[in-house]
């Protein structure tokens, strides 16, 4: 059974820096045309699409949030880290992690999300 | 990147067929056959309904169904249950350039 789970603080400060995992199970990091794409979800919003690595370390970034993000992996960990910068409140948002196979935008399955907040 | 334009709301009995509509451009829907569905129900994470224009994965009910035509994508749901309402968003691949994924703002369905 394939499972992801996110995890990182559940507040942040404006401009602070946020640092989220991602840990996965029922697949490797490793395996060939998988990857791992984070996902979020303001409430109420829609959702928008943020980053994502492949198992060959091929990294890619929304256009509109590149200079902010960075995405890495730890294929013996399992694990998946979004980092974003300069966090502000417009941020506040549920963020997902996905499996994603083969770059095409098929997320399946999704990790329960986590509802991170930006606020003084 | 901008977002792929679907309806805000969609409504049918119990028993009827609705269509979601998802709009892009040239430069994604219309370039590949790379449309994925997820329905999401409130409070939870979104689930894969179509992927690749009209494939349904493993345990998808026959009665969802996907299409495209030019730069519109569709989702068909057929003899609508209560279990149906729920949150629908398109998302469809934009290139390898950027990789670029985008998604549609969603369609509330509203089962009557």
């Amino acid at each position: 059974q394939v499972t992801l789970k996110e995890s990182g603080p559940v507040l942040v400060k404006p401009t602070e820096t946020l640092t989220l995992t991602c840990t996965v199970s029922g697949f490797s990091l490793s395996n060939a045309r998988m990857g791992v794409s984070w996902i979020r979800q303001p409430p109420g919003k829609a959702l928008e699409w943020l980053a994502h690595i492949f198992s060959n370390d091929e990294k890619s970034y929304s256009t509109s949030l590149k200079s902010r993000l960075t995405i890495s992996k730890d294929t013996s960990k399992s694990q998946v880290v979004l980092t974003m910068t300069n966090m502000d409140p417009v941020d506040t948002a549920t963020y997902y992690c996905a499996r994603d196979i083969a770059g095409s935008g098929r997320f399946d399955p999704w990790g329960q999300g986590t509802l991170v907040t930006v606020s003084s | 990147q901008s977002a792929l334009t679907q309806p805000a709301s969609v409504s049918g009995s119990p028993g009827q067929s609705i269509t979601i509509s998802c709009t892009g451009t040239s430069s994604d829907v219309g370039s590949y056959n790379l449309v994925s569905w997820y329905q999401q129900h409130p409070g939870k994470a979104p689930k894969l309904m179509i992927y690749e224009g009209s494939k349904r994965p493993s345990g998808v009910s026959n009665r969802f169904s996907g299409s495209k035509s030019g730069n519109t994508a569709s989702l068909t749901i057929s003899g609508l249950q209560a279990e149906d309402e729920a949150d629908y968003y398109c998302c469809s691949y934009a290139g390898s350039s950027t990789f670029g994924v985008v998604f549609g703002g969603g369609t509330k369905l509203t089962v009557l």
